[in-house]
């Protein structure tokens, strides 16, 4: 089993859609979340970490589940701009640090 | 203050030929990750590297493969004997600390394609 699994898609919407991505993993030992956005296979960004809490940085909503050791990302109102591939990334406890990507989420919005 | 450098930015090797890629961290930053992205893939972890140490290499294949980072210059990965399988693009990242919630920069990578 995969330590982080998504649905690597495409998904395609029209703009002003609301897409939700999902993600799991597998190690419950599992420290620090996050989302990052990747263009055409150019470096990956951070684009937000995920707390217990929640999250929410203007249109991108963030949600952590501990318990069902699963992170989700929203997207509102899609921009074209929004078209690349996300990637569900977290790291560990004595993990030194290193970030362990899922496979990537493919958005691609449409006019 | 320059983000992480990676050159070149594209390198073509014959098979059997040796590859040098080199990374140089954000100033200020002395721990390195290499990670390697295969075509349709996500990134995988290779190695983790602080001045002079290898501190993580469980990602790093057992044969070929081999990097470091110098108390002076960039960080090299090196890869001997290229076959068409090490066709992938290779990022850095680096980082001032180890803490888990510390955020890795990303140079903008070498794509090797192996002919």
């Amino acid at each position: 089993r995969k330590e982080v699994e998504q649905d690597p898609g495409p998904f395609n919407v029209p703009e002003g859609a609301t897409v939700a991505f999902n993600c799991t993993y597998s190690n419950s030992a599992s420290q620090s979340f996050f989302w990052y956005r990747q263009d055409c296979r150019k470096e990956p960004k951070l684009l937000m970490s995920v707390y217990s809490s929640g999250n929410e940085d203007g249109r991108f909503t963030a949600q952590l589940n501990r318990a069902s050791q699963y992170i989700s990302l929203l997207i509102r109102d899609s921009k074209l701009s929004d078209s690349a591939t996300y990637l569900c990334v977290v790291t560990f406890s004595g993990n030194t640090g290193k970030l362990i990507f899922g496979q990537g989420t493919t958005l691609q919005v449409k006019p | 203050n320059a983000g992480v450098m990676q050159n070149p930015r594209h390198l073509v090797r014959r098979r059997g030929q040796e590859a040098r890629l080199r990374c140089s961290p954000m100033k200020g930053h002395s721990h390195v990750y290499w990670y390697r992205q295969l075509p349709e893939e996500g990134l995988k972890f290779m190695v983790y590297l602080q001045k002079e140490n290898i501190i993580d290499e469980s990602g790093m294949p057992k044969e070929r493969f081999s990097a470091e980072f110098p108390k002076e210059g960039p960080s090299i990965l090196r890869i001997q004997q290229v076959v068409r399988g090490d066709s992938a693009a290779y990022f850095c990242a680096s980082s001032p600390g180890t803490s888990t919630n510390e955020k890795l920069f990303f140079g903008s990578g070498t794509q090797l394609s192996v002919l």
